[in-house]
């Protein structure tokens, strides 16, 4: 059974800091991960996200990576700003079906 | 503009009563999907369609019901046998193949039991 785990589940750091995101799943057969940003109370935005065969994506000041052999991704962001502040999650999409499971979320708190 | 609408963005459950949650795609997607979310748990697939009149259980179907009558609908319903539905529910859409897979995703309706 997959398992998509986040860590850490939350996160503060000053303005300006660079800071990387971790998400691990335990089935490397998967389709695509993908990476959302939530914030209070609203729905998921999609940030990016990384098809089976790739290796990185990348979006403005974000970077994600995927290392399928070791259910590994990782969400890097370069000089955090305050309107940073959100829960990212991380999901992935199971090969041969439609399902995704997601990970819990990390909470990111960027202070000014 | 093209996206997901979600309605109502708050609902209000007696007990017993039954209460259906209101999902629209305009993205011509084939795949539609309803989550559960709890506070500091990851969502959960509650039901997914793939193609119009059919639909499948996730892994909490258990007390809530669909249906799929037109590609750009997918309405869910909690019923009186889902014993605690307070929480916040998503419906997401998706292509089943091509160059766009990723997820597309509303903006979520607040459920709460009075």
């Amino acid at each position: 059974k997959q398992e998509v785990t986040q860590i850490p589940a939350a996160l503060s750091v000053p303005e300006g800091e660079n800071l990387v995101l971790n998400c691990s799943f335990t089935d490397s057969a998967i389709y695509n991960l993908q990476w959302f940003r939530q914030d209070p109370g609203k729905g998921l935005t999609s940030l990016l996200l990384i098809q089976s065969s790739q290796r990185e994506q990348t979006s403005g000041r974000l970077n994600a990576s995927l290392d399928k052999s070791s259910g590994r991704s990782t969400l890097y962001i370069a000089a955090s700003q305050p309107g940073d502040s959100a829960t990212y999650l991380c999901a992935v999409r199971l090969t041969g079906g439609f399902k995704t499971i997601f990970g819990a979320g990390t909470r990111l708190f960027v202070k000014a | 503009d093209g996206g997901i609408t979600q309605s109502p963005k708050y609902l209000f459950r007696k007990e017993g009563q039954n209460v259906t949650l209101s999902c629209e795609q305009n993205l011509n997607h084939d795949a539609m999907y309803w989550y559960r979310q709890d506070p500091g748990q990851g969502l959960r697939l509650i039901y997914y369609s793939q193609i119009v009149n059919d639909f499948q259980k996730g892994d909490i179907a258990e007390g809530y019901s669909v249906s799929r009558e037109k590609k750009e609908s997918f309405p869910l319903t909690v019923t009186s046998a889902q014993k605690n539905p307070t929480a916040f529910y998503l419906c997401a859409s998706s292509m089943i193949s091509g160059q766009v897979p990723e997820a597309f995703f509303g903006q979520g309706t607040r459920l709460t039991v009075v």
